[in-house]
């Protein structure tokens, strides 16, 4: 059984650039959720996907998109990069769609992301 | 506002002895409580969960108790040992909502040879 996997594992961009980030979920999972770790901080929700559509999100803008697959995959889109911005970006996989609430994610190592 | 609070950065314990790990929740709709573990350059690893019609729950070493009134749980690891050494998260969720976690800001336990 693979994990949840993310790429890539490390990356600077500047001020106002655009990045992408992206995760592979653990085979059989069909739920992917982002979560953003500031340094020092806790693992905030930015959103969840189901059936490739958005399926909840935390007080994230809109500068911060997504995207899920057919095969579960997902991408995180920044556009705007600010420095606060710079933080662990997470992936995490489940199955069931959410609402059962109870479902245990699976996370992925990360995506550390800097902005200069 | 931070929902889930782990007021305790770190926390030193010798091998073999106690480890208590607390937490502390804010939103009485929070249903359902997670402990992740980390360890460096990995990703939050689920340990053991509890929902609010228990108040205790046991996994091998490890044990959480939920105190509903008090708004507050902890994790014992009994007994401790040096492969425990990481950063522990306590998270909570509302059964039925959205499953999105919220996370405290976690707490660093060294548990010493």
């Amino acid at each position: 059984e693979t994990g949840v996997t993310q790429s890539p594992t490390h990356l600077i961009k500047t001020r106002g650039q655009q990045v992408t980030l992206r995760c592979s979920s653990q085979s059989g999972h069909n739920t992917v959720s982002w979560y953003q770790q500031a340094l020092g901080q806790g693992p905030q929700f930015i959103f969840q996907y189901y059936r490739e559509e958005e399926n909840g999100r935390g007080n994230f803008p809109p500068r911060f998109s997504g995207l899920q697959f057919p095969n579960y995959s997902s991408e995180l889109n920044v556009n705007a990069l600010e420095l606060d911005d710079s933080a662990l970006y997470l992936c995490a996989s489940s199955l069931g769609g959410g609402r059962s609430g109870a479902n245990v994610l699976t996370f992925g190592a990360g995506s550390r992301l800097t902005v200069l | 506002d931070q929902q889930v609070k782990q007021n305790s950065p770190s926390l030193s314990v010798q091998e073999g002895r106690i480890s208590i790990l607390n937490c502390d929740y804010t939103n009485s709709m929070f249903d359902y409580f997670l402990w992740y573990k980390k360890y460096p350059a990995e990703g939050p690893t689920f340990l053991i969960s509890i929902s609010s019609i228990k108040d205790k729950n046991e996994d091998g070493r490890f044990t959480v108790f939920l105190n509903k009134s008090a708004k507050h749980l902890s994790l014992h690891i009994v007994p401790s040992q040096p492969g425990d050494s990481a950063v522990y998260f306590c998270a909570a969720s509302v059964m039925g909502g959205a499953n999105n976690l919220f996370f405290g800001t976690g707490t660093r336990l060294t548990v010493i040879p």
